[in-house]
C-alpha cells in the first residue's frame, strides 16, 4: 500500500524556522495537505493543494512541493506551534485511497 | 457555520460493531464529500474511506474492506461509520472530516473502546 514518511520529531528555537518534509512516490501527481494536530484536539488544515494557506492560518506557514517531496515551513517557529503535524495526500492507482503520513512532533523551545 | 457534532462515546465488546454518526449544518449537505479517519491513542491518523453524501457511493481503505460501511441520511444531513468485528486494536478515536480544500472541518471525535 501506498506510504507517506516523515520525519518522526523536529526541534526549534523560538524564531528559527522549522521544516517539516513528507516524501511519497506520488507526489509529483497528487496534492500534498497538511494538518496541525495539538494534544487533545482534533486537527487543523493549514496548507492545501501543496502551498495554499487557508484563511485565518497565520503567514509563517508556507507549503511546497518538488518531485516526491513536500515541505511545510514554518517561518519565524512561535511557542504556539508545538503539535503534531500530518501530511495527506492519495495514491496514483486509480483508487483515490487517502493516506497520512506518520505525523512529525514539532518542538519549540 | 460549518459545524460537524458527533455521537457519544462507545465501549463495546470484541467481535460486536459500533456505528457512530456525523449530524452536519451549516452548508449543503449533499455538496461536499465526508470523510472517516482514526486515531489510536497515542498514534497518528488513519484514513478510513469517503462516502458522497449526494448519491450515497462510497471508497474504503483496503484495510477496511469488509469491516467498514459508511452510509448517509440526507433527511437529516447525517452521515454514519459502522465499523463490525471489533477487535482490541480498534479502539481509537473516530473522526468525520469534510472535504472542500481539504480537511477543513472536523467532527469532535467520538472515542470507541473495545474492551472485553
Amino acid at each position: 500500500s501506498y506510504e507517506l514518511t516523515q520525519p518522526p520529531s523536529v526541534s526549534v528555537s523560538p524564531g528559527q524556522t522549522a521544516r517539516i518534509t513528507c516524501s511519497g512516490d506520488a507526489l509529483p501527481k497528487k496534492y500534498a495537505y497538511w494538518y496541525q494536530q495539538k494534544s487533545g484536539q482534533a486537527p487543523v488544515l493549514v496548507i492545501y493543494e501543496d502551498s495554499k494557506r487557508p484563511s485565518g492560518i497565520p503567514e509563517r506557514f508556507s507549503g511546497s512541493s518538488s518531485g516526491t517531496m513536500a515541505t511545510l515551513t514554518i517561518s519565524g517557529a512561535q511557542v504556539e506551534d508545538e503539535a503534531d503535524y500530518y501530511c495527506y495526500s492519495t495514491d496514483s492507482s486509480g483508487n483515490q485511497e487517502g493516506v497520512f503520513g506518520g505525523g512529525t512532533k514539532l518542538t519549540v523551545l | 457555520q460549518v459545524q460537524l457534532v458527533q455521537s457519544g462515546a462507545e465501549v463495546k465488546k470484541p467481535g460486536a460493531s459500533v456505528k457512530v454518526s456525523c449530524k452536519a449544518s451549516g452548508y449543503t449537505f449533499t455538496s461536499y464529500y465526508m470523510h472517516w479517519v482514526r486515531q489510536a491513542p497515542g498514534q497518528g491518523l488513519e484514513w478510513m474511506g469517503i462516502i458522497n453524501p449526494s448519491g450515497g457511493s462510497t471508497s474504503y481503505a483496503q484495510k477496511f474492506q469488509g469491516r467498514v460501511t459508511m452510509t448517509r441520511d440526507t433527511s437529516t444531513s447525517t452521515v454514519y461509520m459502522e465499523l463490525s468485528s471489533l477487535r482490541s486494536e480498534d479502539t481509537a478515536v473516530y473522526y468525520c472530516a469534510l472535504w472542500r480544500v481539504g480537511f477543513d472541518y472536523w467532527g469532535q471525535g467520538t472515542l470507541v473502546t473495545v474492551s472485553s
